[in-house]
């Protein structure tokens, strides 16, 4: 079976704080796929990255950069520079080639305090 | 306007009700998820389809059930709707085709969903 876990459940960053998002999944199929999303107050799910289980290469995309590492099951989400718009509830996502199913973690809330 | 339409985006109902979510797409993608979000729990998924033959149980089925009209359609439905039915509701698309397979999950605007 497929879990992906978020153990923090809120984060609160003063502005311009760099903070670190964690993810941890868990699958046993070599052939997979790992998503974040952003949900800002208005609701709407925004995605943010995928990645395949066979690119590791660390990502950055403006303030945002995703640091992902097989050996210990783990997608992290850096956003460098925190900004008050970067206040929303982040998840992490996992879906497996061999059913295409999406599960996704339960979310942190992030709080960027001006 | 949307690619992925939710309707209705906001519903009361009341305990015993039957509900129906609708969702369609424009997107052309031929997978289609149901989820519901609850604070706390995240995303949950509810039903999956892949084509308009091939509907999937997901992690809370329960108390669901599904229609894939066509392939740009697909409804939710709450037969008899209780308060722990209370939530969010999203719909979802997905490409099943080439590189963009296993691709990113496109979702409407979600349904918000309260059951007295």
């Amino acid at each position: 079976a497929q879990k992906v876990t978020q153990a923090q459940t809120e984060i609160s960053v003063v502005e311009k704080e760099d903070v670190t998002l964690d993810c941890v999944y868990e699958t046993r199929d070599t052939t997979y796929y790992l998503f974040w999303y952003k949900q800002p107050p208005s609701g709407e799910l925004v995605f943010l990255i995928r990645r395949n289980s066979f690119d590791e290469q660390n990502e950055i995309s403006g303030r945002y950069s995703w640091n992902f590492q097989k050996s210990t099951s783990s997608f992290n989400f850096t956003i460098t520079a925190s900004q008050v718009v970067d206040s929303a509830v982040y998840f992490c996502a996992l879906s497996v080639k061999r059913t295409y199913k999406y599960i996704f973690g339960t979310g942190t809330r992030l709080k960027v305090l001006a | 306007d949307a690619d992925v339409t939710q309707t209705p985006r906001n519903r009361i109902t009341k305990t015993g009700k039957r509900i129906m979510l609708e969702c369609s797409q424009t997107k052309g993608h031929d997978r289609m998820y149901w989820y519901r979000q609850d604070p706390g729990l995240g995303l949950r998924l509810i039903y999956y389809s892949f084509d308009v033959k091939d509907i999937n149980k997901g992690e809370i089925s329960d108390g669901y059930s599904v229609s894939r009209q066509a392939q740009a359609k697909f409804s939710l439905s709450l037969e008899s709707a209780i308060p722990n039915q209370t939530a969010l509701y999203f719909c979802a698309t997905s490409r099943a085709d080439g590189a963009r397979a296993g691709g990113e999950l496109f979702f409407g605007e979600g349904s918000r969903l309260t059951v007295l």
